[in-house]
């Protein structure tokens, strides 16, 4: 069946590093991705997505690009700030109203001041 | 922008005992998600619903049982509650029948955290 995953955290950086968070994807047919992010105590908030092959959704500036060939997602930020400190989850769908969500495991990260 | 309300925010309950858990999408959405999300796991798909018919069935215990209503509010509704049921459910929602990929995206609600003692 299709599933998603993610590289294992948590993951520690300092202010202003560099961050890349590995996603791939099997999947039967072609997906809609998704990255959701989680602060403590609150629930899922979409950060970007992208509906086909090269599509590249970026927000906030975090960036992904939807990579049918080697079937990743992975999640980019130049800069990291402090505030970004929260649980990331890279997800799957397909169209329609059959369309449920499948997530990763979801990545921890933290960053120091 | 209106978002997916969900109540109670937090709900504690002793075993066996049954809970109700309610979910009011964005307006115009036409689909209702429920998910359960164990301590430190990733969310589980649990059920959807479509302009108030069962759409997809995932996870969810046949204990559990789940309806959308003319208002399209969702009721989520839980019974002989086990330890294990201790989670934070979410739900989301969708509007589907534009056929757009806009559209498609779920939006969460703040989630329903359930303890069970």
């Amino acid at each position: 069946g299709d599933s998603v995953t993610q590289m294992e955290g948590p993951v520690t950086l300092s202010e202003e590093a560099f961050l890349t968070i590995n996603c791939t994807y099997t999947a039967t047919g072609y997906p809609s991705l998704f990255w959701y992010v989680q602060y403590p105590g609150e629930g899922l908030q979409l950060l970007l997505k992208a509906t086909k092959a090269d599509d590249k959704g970026s927000n906030k500036g975090f960036e992904a690009t939807y990579r049918k060939e080697t079937t990743s997602f992975h999640l980019e930020k130049g800069s990291v700030q402090v505030s970004d400190s929260a649980v990331y989850f890279c997800a799957l769908r397909y169209g329609g109203s059959q369309g449920n969500l499948i997530f990763g495991k979801g990545t921890k990260l933290s960053v120091k001041p | 922008a209106a978002g997916v309300i969900q109540s109670p925010r937090h709900l504690i309950k002793e075993k066996r005992e049954t809970a109700t858990l309610k979910c009011y999408p964005i307006p115009r959405h036409d689909t209702v998600y429920w998910y359960q999300q164990g301590p430190g796991q990733d969310p589980q798909f649990l059920i959807s619903f479509y302009e108030k018919m069962q759409s997809d069935k995932g996870s969810i215990p046949d204990r559990f049982s789940a309806q959308q209503f003319s208002d399209y509010h969702s009721e989520l509704n839980m019974s002989s509650l086990e330890l294990g049921d201790s989670a934070l459910y979410f739900c989301a929602s969708s509007l589907e029948s534009s056929g757009g990929d806009v559209e498609e995206t779920q939006y969460f609600g703040p989630g329903t955290r359930l303890l069970v003692l």
